[in-house]
Formats: structure tokens, C-alpha cells, sequence
């Protein structure tokens, strides 16, 4: 069955250090990957997305994610935290032909001032 | 920017009552979905709509839980009677197509059933 793992439930980083969260999804020669932030209380953003090409991909807020086949992982990065970032972060995956979309559970990151 | 409209942002009721949460997606959008998320968890699919037509709603507790989008713009989800586990936040969200395509989210509906 297709899964998305993010393997660390809460993360706590200091304010300017850097982060990587872990995604690693199950099936799917070319799938759909996606990063979604989550404030308490509100919707989910998009941050960024993988569809194809350049495996490097950037987004919105300082963030950056890397496709990785080999690994079928998906790991999102920023080189320096800010306060404003502290939120729940979910990855979710699409393997195509119209299937839906699977959501991991989400990784909680605080970052201390 | 274009924005996923949904009302109420917050209900409290009691158990047995009946619920209902709108939603307005962005312009143009065809497909609709309703996610069910309870805190800690990730998003669940409850029902997609493509236009008015459902496409998926193999999650949705038909029992208690209903849903429509007569015109295939706005939408409501229904739930009656309500039960102590419907306590969730409920996810509006909308895209272009089915499939792999971005989700825009609303800014979800609280509900809390004493």
C-alpha cells in the first residue's frame, strides 16, 4: 500500500540554525511529491513541489526540498530557522494516474529563541 | 491571491445535534475536496468532487456524514447527529484538476461536539 513516513514526530531547533525534515514515500516510479505547512489553527500552505526535472526544488519562505529516487525520499531544508517558522509540516505524495493524494502525519517543529 | 472560503471557523455543539460547514473554492477550480483532521494527525480525505459529481467519498461515514455541491461551485458537508469523535478540524480544498495538482486549502472549520 502507498505511505508517506515522516519519520520525526516534533523537531526543536534554535532560532538561525538549520533544519531537514525527513519524507520518504513507498511507491511510485515518478511520483508527486509535496511539502504543506500547517499554523496552529489555520489551513495548510503549500511550500513547495516535485513533479519532475531539476531534483533540487525551491519554495516559498526560504525552503528547499530534495528528490532523492534512489532513497524515495524527500527531505525539506531551510539553512536558517526564524521564529516565524515554528508550525506542523506534512509531506504528501501523488503517484499518479489520478490517485489521491497520501498525507504523512506531520512533523512538529518549535524553534527555541 | 485567490482564497479557499469556508464558514463557520469555529462550531461548538452537543452530541446528537446536526452540523454544517461551507465552503467556497477559488474561481474556476474543478475539484473539490472535504479532509477530516484530527489533531496530531494528518489530513483525511472524507469526499472529491469533480464539478457537482463525487468522485471519491470511500472514507466518508455515509451513516452520519453528508455532502454536496449542486452547482459544482460551493459545497456543504453535513453532519447529523453528531458524535463526540467528530470533534476535528474539517479541511476545504480546492484544485484545477484531479490528481497530481496543487491543493489550495481553506482556513478549515473547528468543530467541537460536547
Amino acid at each position: 500500500a502507498q505511505s508517506v513516513t515522516q519519520p520525526d514526530i516534533h523537531i526543536t531547533v534554535s532560532e538561525g540554525a538549520s533544519l531537514e525534515l525527513r519524507c520518504n514515500y513507498s511507491y511510485g516510479a515518478t511520483p508527486y511529491l509535496f511539502w504543506y505547512v500547517q499554523s496552529p489553527g489555520q489551513g495548510l500552505q503549500l511550500l513547495l513541489k516535485y513533479f519532475s526535472g531539476d531534483t533540487l526544488v525551491q519554495g516559498i519562505k526560504g525552503f528547499e526540498a530534495e528528490f532523492k529516487r534512489s532513497q524515495s525520499s524527500f527531505n525539506l531544508r531551510k539553512p536558517s530557522v526564524h521564529w516565524s517558522d515554528a508550525a506542523e509540516y506534512f509531506c504528501a505524495y501523488n503517484a499518479g494516474n489520478n490517485r489521491k493524494l497520501i498525507w504523512g502525519l506531520g512533523t512538529s517543529l518549535a524553534v527555541n529563541p | 491571491e485567490a482564497e479557499v472560503a469556508q464558514s463557520p471557523r469555529y462550531k461548538i455543539t452537543e452530541k446528537s445535534q446536526a452540523v454544517a460547514f461551507w465552503c467556497d473554492p477559488i474561481s474556476g477550480h474543478a475539484t473539490l475536496y472535504w479532509y477530516r483532521q484530527i489533531l496530531g494527525q494528518g489530513p483525511e480525505l472524507l469526499v472529491q468532487f469533480q464539478d457537482e459529481s463525487v468522485v471519491d467519498d470511500s472514507q466518508l461515514p455515509k451513516d452520519r456524514f453528508s455532502a454536496e455541491r449542486l452547482k459544482g461551485v460551493d459545497s456543504t458537508l453535513k453532519i447529523q447527529p453528531a458524535e463526540l469523535g467528530d470533534s476535528a478540524m474539517y479541511l476545504c480544498a480546492s484544485s484545477w484538476g484531479s490528481g497530481a495538482n496543487v491543493l489550495t486549502f481553506g482556513a478549515g472549520s473547528r468543530l467541537t461536539v460536547l
